[in-house]
């Protein structure tokens, strides 16, 4: 069964503190997303990778950073965390073509005390 | 630029009573759709999801989907709902290029969340 791995499903962190949030995929995908979910929001895309070493932003990609150094890992990066990051946040894989749709992490859910 | 627009944010119901959760896009170019569920605490799920070919989808769980071009709707219905279909739905839209391969990313709607109640 294919999986895409979230490395903590709860995490309570400091303001200001740097904050990586792990994403591990064993399906090859070329493409991988971040993003975060709020009440009454959806889910919000905060950046993107078609490939190792390339990101693109999305939609909120304020006070976040990304890392894609191999195809399986994409790491989320909070350089200084703020109240505001207090969030569940999701990530997801597919292959080039959409018709598979995306694959989803369990999320972890972030909070910044 | 594509949206989605899903009409209720709550839809309680009673057990082994139908349901419908509505889904609107909007869009100038032709689509792939998709429902996803989100069972409490955990990630997102394919349901279902609509291609080409005949409009009405059949997914997961008992759950299908019409498309409707003409409306510009994907509603996703069940004919009996159980108290494990409690979650919240999402409906997502991917556009598609002149050659058909999808442009962009899936954009998701706000999701509905479906309440079943004994």
């Amino acid at each position: 069964d294919v999986k895409v791995t979230q490395s903590s499903r709860y995490l309570v962190k400091r303001t200001g503190e740097k904050v990586f949030l792990e994403c591990v995929q064993d399906m090859d995908h070329e493409n991988m997303f971040w993003y975060r979910q709020d009440p009454g929001l959806g889910l919000r895309l905060i950046y993107f990778s078609y490939d190792v070493k390339m990101k693109e932003k999305g939609d909120i990609p304020e006070g976040y950073s990304v890392s894609r150094e191999k195809k399986e890992r994409f790491s989320l990066i909070l350089e200084s965390a703020s109240t505001n990051q207090t969030s569940m946040y999701l990530c997801a894989s597919k292959i080039g073509d959409d018709s598979y749709g995306y694959t989803f992490g369990s999320g972890t859910r972030l909070t910044v005390v | 630029a594509q949206s989605v627009t899903q009409l209720d944010s709550q839809v309680p119901v009673f057990e082994e009573a139908p349901v419908e959760l509505r889904c609107n896009y909007s869009s100038s170019v032709s689509v792939y759709l998709f429902w996803y569920v989100q069972y409490p605490n955990q990630g997102l799920q394919l349901l279902l999801k609509y291609l080409s070919g005949s409009t009405l989808v059949k997914g997961i769980n008992g759950f299908e989907a019409e498309f409707n071009k003409s409306q510009t709707s994907f509603h996703l219905r069940k004919p009996s709902v159980h108290i494990s279909d409690t979650a919240e739905y999402f409906c997502a839209v991917t556009a598609l290029g002149y050659y058909g391969g999808s442009q962009g990313n899936l954009i998701f709607g706000k999701g509905t969340k479906l309440s079943v109640k004994p």
